[in-house]
C-alpha cells in the first residue's frame, strides 16, 4: 500500500551544525506535506508544510525541500540547538484522506 | 482553549473493560482526527471527521473501536472490551479544513493490564 518512510532512524549532530532529515513517500497523488516534531510525552508539533506546487519553503531556521520527481522530502534545520532534540515525522496526504505518517527520525544534538 | 485538549492524560484499566477518551478541538476547526501511536512508532490513522460529512472510519482496527463527534466539536473515542494490544497513546488532532495543518493534543496514554 501507499506509505511514507524515513531513511535514517537516528541522526546525531553537534550543536551549531546543520541537520538534514530525509523522507521518501510513495503516493504520487500526494499534494500536501508536513513536518512534525515530537518531544517525549507530548503530541506532534507542527513545524512547516509545503504543497506540491512548490519545491522549497523556508521558516525560522527550517527549510523543507520537495522533489516530486523522486518523491522525496527533506527537512533542514540550521544551527541545530539542544532544544531541537526530538523525533521528527514527515506526513503526507492527497487531500482525500487523513495524513499518512512516516515512522520517525530521532534527532540527537550533542553539546 | 488555545490548543487541542485531551482527557484523561493517562488511563489504566483492566482487560475487557470499556474506555472513553475525550478530545476538545481548537475552536472553529471543522476537521478532527484520531490517531494511535504505539511505543517508538509512527502515528496510525483511526478516524476522521469533516464537518457534517460521514466520518472516514477506514483506520479503525476492529468493531470494538468507535467514535462520535457531537455538535461538530467535542469527540469521544470508545474502545469496548479492551485488549492488551490496545495499549498505546491515542492522539487527537484538528484543522480548519481537511487539507490544512493538523494541530495535536498531547494524547491519552492508555495501558491495559
Amino acid at each position: 500500500g501507499e506509505s511514507v518512510g524515513l531513511h535514517l532512524p537516528t541522526l546525531s549532530v553537534q550543536e551549531g551544525d546543520n541537520s538534514i532529515i530525509n523522507c521518501a513517500y510513495s503516493n504520487s497523488a500526494s499534494d500536501y506535506f508536513i513536518w512534525y516534531k515530537q518531544e517525549s510525552g507530548k503530541g506532534p508539533q507542527f513545524i512547516i508544510d509545503i504543497r506540491s506546487n512548490m519545491d522549497k519553503r523556508q521558516g525560522q531556521r527550517v527549510t523543507v525541500l520537495l522533489n516530486k520527481t523522486v518523491k522525496h522530502l527533506s527537512l533542514q534545520i540550521a544551527a541545530t540547538q539542544p532544544g531541537d532534540s526530538a523525533v521528527y515525522f514527515c506526513a503526507e496526504t492527497d487531500g482525500r484522506r487523513a495524513l499518512t505518517f512516516g515512522s520517525g527520525t530521532r534527532l540527537q544534538v550533542q553539546p | 482553549g488555545a490548543g487541542v485538549s485531551q482527557s484523561p492524560s493517562n488511563k489504566v484499566t483492566e482487560k475487557g473493560k470499556d474506555v472513553e477518551l475525550r478530545c476538545d478541538p481548537i475552536s472553529g476547526h471543522t476537521a478532527l482526527y484520531w490517531y494511535r501511536q504505539s511505543l517508538g512508532q509512527g502515528l496510525e490513522f483511526l478516524i476522521y471527521f469533516q464537518g457534517n460529512s460521514a466520518p472516514d472510519k477506514s483506520g479503525l482496527p476492529s468493531d470494538r473501536f468507535s467514535a462520535e463527534r457531537t455538535g461538530g466539536s467535542v469527540s469521544t473515542l470508545t474502545i469496548q472490551r479492551t485488549q492488551q494490544e490496545d495499549s498505546a497513546v491515542y492522539l487527537c488532532a484538528s484543522s480548519f479544513e481537511g487539507n490544512q495543518p493538523q494541530h495535536f493534543g498531547d494524547g491519552t496514554r492508555l495501558s491495559i493490564l
